[in-house]
């Protein structure tokens, strides 16, 4: 079965330039997550999706982030314009049912971005 | 505001050490703790402790549960190589399913 899969693996842009990661979530799973994950931290959520809905987006910087899961299934996280402290690792995760019932949340391998 | 706090933020040790990581947490309505191991970029799930299974054991790895010291602990003995990763612990937040994440514990396993 294959599992969260993102791209692109690396982008390095500069500043005020925009940028857009993708996301395959595992198939069946409807729900899926944004999270930050910057150096030496822990991930940040930054929204999550049940199906085509974002259900929790309060982290996201609206201001310059956007996303959307239009059929339910892959999803697009946008920045423009980038700021120097976008710089992060952006991860996707998805799972079969909620967080707090299951526990498991599978994680892409993420999208390192360097802005300049 | 929820938070979870892991220690030590860093440790190294050798081969066949026993190590023990440390989780505290503070959520409203607590429901559950999670521990994840992130190799390179993606984290994988290893436990999810609840007050109904307050202990998981799997191999060399093993976790336990606190809930009158709001704290979870993450064994792993006969440590390997292998086990070099950053090992996060989180927990949903109260009254949503966002996950709140410590800053990880960087493990280093040298041979």
């Amino acid at each position: 079965e294959a599992g969260v899969v993102q791209s692109p693996r690396y982008k390095i842009i500069e500043k005020k330039q925009p940028v857009a990661f993708w996301c395959n979530p595992i198939s069946g799973h409807n729900t899926l997550y944004w999270y930050r994950q910057n150096l030496g931290q822990g991930p940040e959520l930054l929204i999550r999706y049940e199906n085509e809905e974002a259900v929790d987006d309060s982290q996201l910087p609206k201001d310059r982030f956007s996303a959307e899961r239009l059929k339910g299934v892959d999803s697009t996280l946008k920045i423009q314009p980038a700021e120097l402290g976008d710089s992060a690792v952006y991860l996707c995760a998805s799972s079969l049912t909620i967080t707090a019932i299951s526990g498991e949340l599978f994680f892409g391998e993420g999208s390192r971005l360097t802005v300049l | 505001e929820d938070k979870v706090v892991q220690s030590p933020l860093s440790l190294v040790v050798h081969e066949g050490d026993t190590v023990t990581l440390n989780c505290s947490y503070e959520v409203t309505n607590f429901r559950s703790l999670l521990w994840y191991k992130q190799e390179k970029k993606a984290p994988t799930f290893l436990f999810m402790l609840t007050s109904s299974g307050i202990e998981k054991k799997s191999g060399r790895l093993s976790s336990i549960l606190d809930k009158k010291e709001l704290s979870s602990i993450l064994n792993i003995t006969a440590t390997q190589t292998g086990d070099s990763a950053i090992y996060l612990c989180a927990a949903p937040q109260g009254g949503s399913e966002k996950l709140v994440f410590g800053k990880g514990t960087k493990l280093t396993v040298n041979p």
